[in-house]
């Protein structure tokens, strides 16, 4: 079963501008990730934040966690036409293996 | 570094037929996930190896899917029989141990269609 859900499903922006994506999830967990994925391809890793953490920069993301209310966001500043793809969140249980189970995903265009 | 290689990458088939898809990971990494993901919808995890072990196989379809793992290196993953709904991408990972703190590498994926 899906863990979190993202919201917007898609967004379209200008290149340039600033996307920001939510991710909101129902149990406890021990990490949250980002993952990108290019059309027809693999996931690539972008960024983790531990549930003890509440922000992470990473290059032109930024990254929140609010686990009072099981929420995340990933902040993509000064969007450019190679950052067209989808966005996963993704979470860890604070218990047992790594069990990544993923969200719906975002569908990010931006438009040149 | 060689990053997680997946054949083939893709596979036509009718439904009744099988299918086996082969997977193998970074060198070295000891995880290995399976994840389906079907059009529009986030990856949703198969099976979980740890080396030659399998950790986690909650969501696996076991009646008409099976994968394994020999010698803890590659894998491959089978569909027998193969049903419409079976449709999908199947993606494998990989990750250094299995520990929460790691992030995966994902192969490029299998794209399967059942007619």
């Amino acid at each position: 079963s899906q863990q979190g859900e993202e919201d917007p499903q898609a967004l379209s922006i200008q290149e340039g501008e600033n996307a920001t994506m939510n991710c909101s999830y129902k149990t406890s967990i021990n990490n949250l990730q980002w993952y990108r994925q290019n059309s027809g391809r693999g996931l690539v890793h972008l960024i983790l934040i531990r549930s003890n953490e509440r922000e992470k920069h990473s290059g032109r993301l930024r990254v929140t966690l609010d686990t009072s209310k099981k929420s995340s966001s990933l902040l993509i500043t000064a969007s450019r036409a190679a950052d067209t793809a989808s966005y996963f969140c993704a979470t860890t249980p604070p218990w047992g293996a790594q069990k990544l189970v993923f969200g719906q995903g975002t569908r990010l265009t931006i438009n040149p | 570094e060689a990053g997680v290689a997946q054949s083939p990458r893709y596979k036509i088939i009718e439904k009744r037929q099988s299918v086996a898809f082969w997977c193998n990971p970074i060198s070295g990494h000891a995880t290995l996930y399976w994840y389906q993901q079907i059009l529009g919808q986030g990856p949703k995890l198969l099976i979980q190896f740890q080396n030659n072990g399998v950790v986690d196989d909650s969501q696996l379809p076991k009646d008409r899917f099976s994968a394994e793992r020999l010698k803890g290196v590659d894998s491959t993953l089978k569909i027998q029989p193969a049903k419409l709904e079976d449709s999908a991408v199947y993606l494998c990972a990989s990750s250094g141990s299995g520990f929460v703190d790691e992030k995966l590498f994902f192969g490029s994926g299998t794209q399967l269609s059942v007619l």
